[in-house]
């Protein structure tokens, strides 16, 4: 069974820190989602990784890909109340088309 | 382009009742995915129909949940008996194949 776990579980920084969250996972990818979801909503697609080693930009955020493909890295740069939320990895199989998703990271961002 | 549309938005019912919840995915999408997010937890997986058929339901209860998506669209997502453990967000996702996934706002299931 493949498993995505995610750390830290909850993060509360201030206004302007950066932070990093990670998924790891022993099993292999074929590619790697990275969503957010708010309270009373369904989760939203950021940005997916697909080799080993990529990493993308998406404004402020950081996504890095591990080089084997079983983990991933997001990072935030100057943190902001509209960051709030709860981010999750999803994982999709090297051998299925199943999505996987992780137990994600719920962030709180204090303006 | 309208997205996926769930209903109802929450629903409470006494452990032992019946409870459908529905979803019409995105106009085009051949895949249609049923995902239980339980309070502070990442959604699991319980059931992925490829089309009108079933790619994967490993993860689905099967004594107790049922699912099925007529004619290739819209999805109904069933549980009958409910138990207390069955309180949580009921997620209905589409894609166009694999890929990125579009999800409905949610189904709220609480279980007296």
């Amino acid at each position: 069974t493949q498993l995505l776990e995610q750390s830290p579980q909850f993060l509360s920084i201030q206004e302007g820190e950066n932070l990093t969250v990670y998924c790891n996972s022993s099993s292999v990818f074929s590619s790697l989602q990275w969503y957010r979801q708010e309270p009373g909503e369904g989760p939203v697609l950021l940005v997916t990784v697909v080799t080993g080693g990529e990493v993308k930009k998406l404004k402020r955020l950081t996504f890095q890909f591990g080089d084997a493909r079983k983990d991933s890295s997001l990072h935030i740069t100057a943190a902001q109340p509209g960051d709030t939320g709860l981010y999750l990895c999803a994982g999709e199989g090297d051998s299925s088309y199943k999505l996987i998703f992780g137990s994600g990271t719920r962030l709180l961002v204090r303006p | 382009e309208a997205g996926v549309a769930q209903s109802p938005r929450y629903k409470i019912i006494e452990k032992r009742q019946s409870v459908a919840f529905w979803c019409n995915p995105i106009s085009g999408h051949a895949t249609l995915y049923w995902y239980q997010q339980i309070l502070g937890q990442g959604p699991k997986l319980l059931i992925q129909f490829q089309n009108n058929g079933v790619v994967d339901d490993s993860q689905l209860p099967k004594d107790r949940f049922s699912a099925e998506r007529l004619k290739g669209v819209d999805s109904t997502l069933k549980i009958q008996p409910a138990k207390l453990e069955d309180s949580a967000v009921y997620l209905c996702a589409s894609s166009f194949w694999t890929g990125e996934l579009f999800f409905g706002e949610g189904s709220r299931l609480t279980v007296l």
